[in-house]
């Protein structure tokens, strides 16, 4: 099946710190969504973005699907967007197929 | 902005018991789904659900687990005797179309704890 990796594992900023986190997929996909796990395990819905790039806010996402990646990029951080960033991707079936999250810790 | 819901948000069990979760989709959503994330793991797929049977499911939904959509809005999730290794969180999901693009939206999950 398909593949998804996220990069980096672990990132640890300075509050007004920018960041990039990045997801690279194994195959070609119909969906791709970027996700927020809160401290209290509830999973946001960031973006969703097969391709091209979007904003929302601070947030923005680019997905380049002939390349297979898609990067998730938070500028200004705050400490609420402390959390886990997951991305998922569908490949012709239902299901979503989930990185392993890159845990963001923003410190004040 | 519709969302979807899950109940309880807590589930204490003892080993060996069933236990049922409970999700309403979103109203005009027609695929359903639930997955699973043992604490500090990722998100996993357990099963998908159209038009009234099962679409899709992993290899972790076995026998002990089962999904039905009892009336026009709720979407359960029962486990029928419950292991240490069922404690996780639960989450729902649902999505309007299939095929076209669209997102699946999540419920705020239900987290299970088997004692």
């Amino acid at each position: 099946g398909i593949q998804v990796e996220q990069s980096p594992p672990d990132l640890i900023l300075q509050e007004g710190a920018n960041s990039t986190l990045r997801c690279n997929f194994s195959d070609s996909v119909n969906n791709l969504q970027w996700f927020h796990q809160n401290p209290w395990g509830q999973l946001i819905n960031l973006f969703y973005i097969p391709s091209g790039t979007k904003q929302n806010g601070r947030l923005s996402a680019t997905t380049v699907a002939t390349e297979r990646y898609s990067l998730l990029y938070i500028s200004s951080s705050q400490t609420t967007d402390s959390g886990v960033y997951f991305c998922a991707v569908i490949q012709g079936a239902q299901k979503l197929v989930f990185g392993q999250g890159t845990r963001l810790t923003i410190n004040p | 902005e519709p969302e979807v819901t899950q109940t309880p948000s807590h589930q204490v069990t003892q080993m060996g018991q069933e236990v049922i979760l409970r999700c309403v989709p979103i109203s005009n959503h027609l695929y359903f789904y639930w997955y699973r994330q043992i604490l500090g793991q990722k998100v996993e797929f357990l099963v998908s659900f159209y038009n009234n049977e099962i679409s899709e499911k992993s290899e972790i939904f076995d026998d002990q687990f089962s999904v039905e959509r009892p009336d026009g809005s709720n979407f359960t999730l029962k486990i029928r005797s419950t292991k240490l290794e069922d404690s996780a969180m639960y989450f729902c999901a649902s999505r309007f179309l299939r095929g076209a693009n669209q997102p699946q939206h999540f419920g705020d999950g239900t987290r299970l704890s088997i004692l």
